[in-house]
């Protein structure tokens, strides 16, 4: 089945830990998306790819990184974490001709 | 003030209902206009993308975008405690994802 798949699901870090949230698509999709969403919020971008080796910031400021060197994959990194990045995080795609997003079910992720 | 704005809710209405969710916008450029219905620890999925003004209709859903008053709704008629979720809208000017705008979204409870 079609799908984008998001792990892990839920994850509670200690502050300065290195983690990656990562993201995959079987769809075949060119674009992917990374969405930071806080409760009663609008969804922010923060990352972006139109395709293999492009990816582009988003408009908010985030301190994580991105890499697309395969079509299906689109992991976010976070080199030192911190509470402020407590959140949850959206990975999202859209291929050609298709309008709107297929959303990943999320990462909830906590820094303590 | 944001560029799209839309009652948070929560708004609770009775099995059987019709339920009206609203979003205005400040940006008359915008002419892509989408509804996404989020259930809760879930990704956000597409129900309805319409382009420009005019109504669409997808079995129980319909949307309307008056672009004149820059407002754009979401009707479902026969309201079904499945439908409680929190209802995201989204809307560009063009149908390059990463200028697409979220509204906070309106949590709805259909009440069996």
């Amino acid at each position: 089945e079609a799908d984008i798949y998001q792990t892990p699901r839920y994850l509670v870090i200690g502050t300065g830990k290195k983690i990656t949230l990562e993201c995959s698509q079987t769809m075949g999709h060119d674009k992917m998306y990374w969405y930071q969403q806080d409760p009663g919020m609008e969804l922010h971008l923060i990352h972006y790819s139109y395709g293999v080796n492009s990816t582009e910031k988003g408009d908010l400021s985030s301190e994580s990184t991105v890499s697309r060197i395969r079509t299906e994959h689109f992991p976010l990194t976070l080199e030192s974490a911190r509470p402020s990045h407590t959140s949850q995080y959206l990975c999202a795609s859209s291929g050609q001709g298709n309008y709107g997003y297929t959303f990943g079910s999320g990462t909830r992720l906590t820094v303590v | 003030q944001k560029e799209v704005e839309q009652d948070p809710g929560p708004l609770s209405v009775p099995e059987g209902a019709i339920v009206s969710l609203n979003c205005t916008y400040s940006n008359s450029a915008f002419q892509y206009f989408m509804w996404y219905r989020q259930y809760s620890r879930k990704g956000p999925e597409l129900l309805m993308y319409t382009y420009s003004s005019g109504n669409k209709e997808d079995g129980r859903f319909t949307a309307q975008v008056d672009k004149s008053s820059k407002y754009i709704s979401l009707f479902i008629r026969d309201s079904q405690p499945s439908d409680s979720a929190t209802y995201l809208c989204a809307m560009s000017y063009d149908n390059y994802g990463q200028n697409f705008v979220f509204g906070p979204g309106t949590r709805l409870s259909v009440l069996p």
